[in-house]
């Protein structure tokens, strides 16, 4: 059965950090593309991030270019998003998810983080 | 990066079929087969309904079926079942591995 485990939410002041960690199992985590989206409260879906299977391309929508890295550790098992210079904006429920060449497969339950101003 | 647009609610009695909508653009829908739908209950994370415009997943009643002409995606659910309410959000490949979801719709089983 495949799970993500989304953790390392939580609040943060405005211009501060945070680092989400997304823990996988149940499937082969070094084939799969991964992916993480965010859906604000009360709001829709907003894909954030998506990096390739071995870690060598990473992609960004255009409002966390520069502030946002998502980086992978295959032998882990383990997907990060290391979040940077947060703005009121970002407060959000981030999802943990397999895929992001074609489609979207698996979520995960979400951390919620809340970025105070 | 603009967002597809969808119905914000749809709604249909028990048994008959409903179809959401799902519009983008030739950047996006209209250039790629790679339209999905999500279901997603409240407080739950969404659910992969729908992928590559039609296909279902395994798992996935084959009472929801997707389809698309030009700019414009569709997620149709037959013999609607209480279950079946909740919100759906259609996402579609914009290019470049970079993804656009839809503003989501509510379906209400009357």
């Amino acid at each position: 059965e495949v799970q993500l485990v989304e953790s390392g939410g939580g609040l943060v002041q405005s211009g501060g950090s945070l680092r989400l960690s997304c823990a996988a199992s149940g499937f082969t985590f070094s084939d799969s593309w991964m992916s993480w989206v965010r859906q604000a409260p009360g709001k829709g879906l907003e894909w954030v991030a998506t990096i390739k299977p071995d870690g060598s391309e990473t992609y960004y929508v255009d409002s966390v270019k520069g502030r946002f890295t998502i980086s992978r550790d295959n032998a882990k098992n383990s997907l990060d998003l290391q979040m940077n210079s947060l703005r009121a904006e970002d407060s959000a429920v981030y999802y943990c998810a397999r895929g992001g060449s074609t489609h979207f497969g698996n979520w995960g339950q979400g951390t919620l983080v809340t970025v105070s101003s | 990066q603009s967002a597809l647009t969808q119905p914000a609610s749809v709604s249909g009695s028990p048994g008959q079929s409903i179809t959401i909508s799902c519009t983008g653009t030739s950047s996006d829908v209209g250039n790629y087969n790679f339209v999905s739908w999500y279901q997603q209950h409240p407080g739950k994370a969404p659910k992969l309904m729908i992928y590559e415009g039609s296909k279902r997943p395994p798992g996935v009643s084959n009472r929801y079926s997707g389809s698309k002409s030009g700019n414009t995606a569709s997620l149709t659910i037959s013999g609607l079942q209480a279950e079946d309410e909740a919100d759906y959000y259609c996402c579609s490949y914009a290019g470049s591995y970079t993804w656009v979801f839809g503003g989501g719709t509510k379906l209400t089983v009357l």
